[in-house]
């Protein structure tokens, strides 16, 4: 079971620019939720994915965007970048009714300049 | 809203030291609560969790207990190790009808000296 995988590792974008990260769920989970984690903070969440709709939103403006396709893998898209957009994405898997807790990816290091 | 207090670091301890960080928390109904470690370069691992009242999670030797009567989710552990040197974030998950959005506290960084 490979978990859950994110790409890419680091990437460096310009002011302005629109990126998009991607995630696969570790296997058998079917929600994707996106975090957002500062340098030196506690991760917040962005969005979360259950069959292919948003279902819950953080308070993230709409420059942040996302898409869960069928087999349950997903992206995130964040548009006209800012300097503040800098940290670590993490992506994490579960099971919609499960409290067995998320399974976190080892996170999209997105600098932009 | 659903929160998380974490006790602030940076903590230092010397190996084979009792560690303690605490954790209270803000929610309703009845989370469910966790403690994530993130090693330095990495994403979040599951330590421990606890899914109702009274409950003990407990792994590698750190446990915490979910105290309803203090919201609270103390990490604890008898004797560190240089390998537990991490930043552990304390988290509570909602009710299942909102799924299961964390919220996370701020972290505390823990640096083991030999």
């Amino acid at each position: 079971d490979a978990g859950v995988t994110q790409s890419p590792t680091h990437l460096i974008k310009t002011r302005g620019q629109q990126v998009t990260l991607r995630c696969s769920p570790k296997s058998g989970h079917d929600t994707v939720s996106w975090y957002q984690q500062a340098l030196g903070q506690g991760p917040q969440f962005i969005f979360q994915y259950y069959e292919e709709e948003e279902r819950q939103r953080g308070n993230f403006p709409d420059r942040f965007s996302g898409h869960q396709f069928p087999n349950y893998s997903s992206e995130l898209n964040v548009n006209a970048l800012l300097l503040g957009d800098s940290a670590l994405y993490l992506c994490a898997s579960s099971l919609v009714r499960g409290l067995g807790g998320a399974f976190f990816g080892q996170g999209t290091r997105l600098t932009v300049v | 809203g659903d929160s998380v207090t974490q006790m602030e670091g940076p903590v230092t301890l010397s190996e084979e030291a009792f560690l303690t960080i605490n954790c209270t928390y803000t929610a309703t109904g009845y989370p469910s609560l966790f403690w994530y470690v993130q090693y330095p370069g990495e994403g979040l691992q599951l330590l421990l969790k606890a899914t109702k009242a009274d409950d003990k999670g407990s792994n590698k030797g750190f446990e915490a207990t979910y105290r309803k009567e203090t919201t609270s989710f103390h990490l604890e552990k008898g004797s560190v190790q240089v390998s537990d040197s991490a930043v552990y974030f304390c988290a509570l998950s909602g009710r299942m009808d909102t799924g299961n959005q964390f919220y996370f506290g701020t972290g505390t960084s823990l640096t083991v000296i030999p």
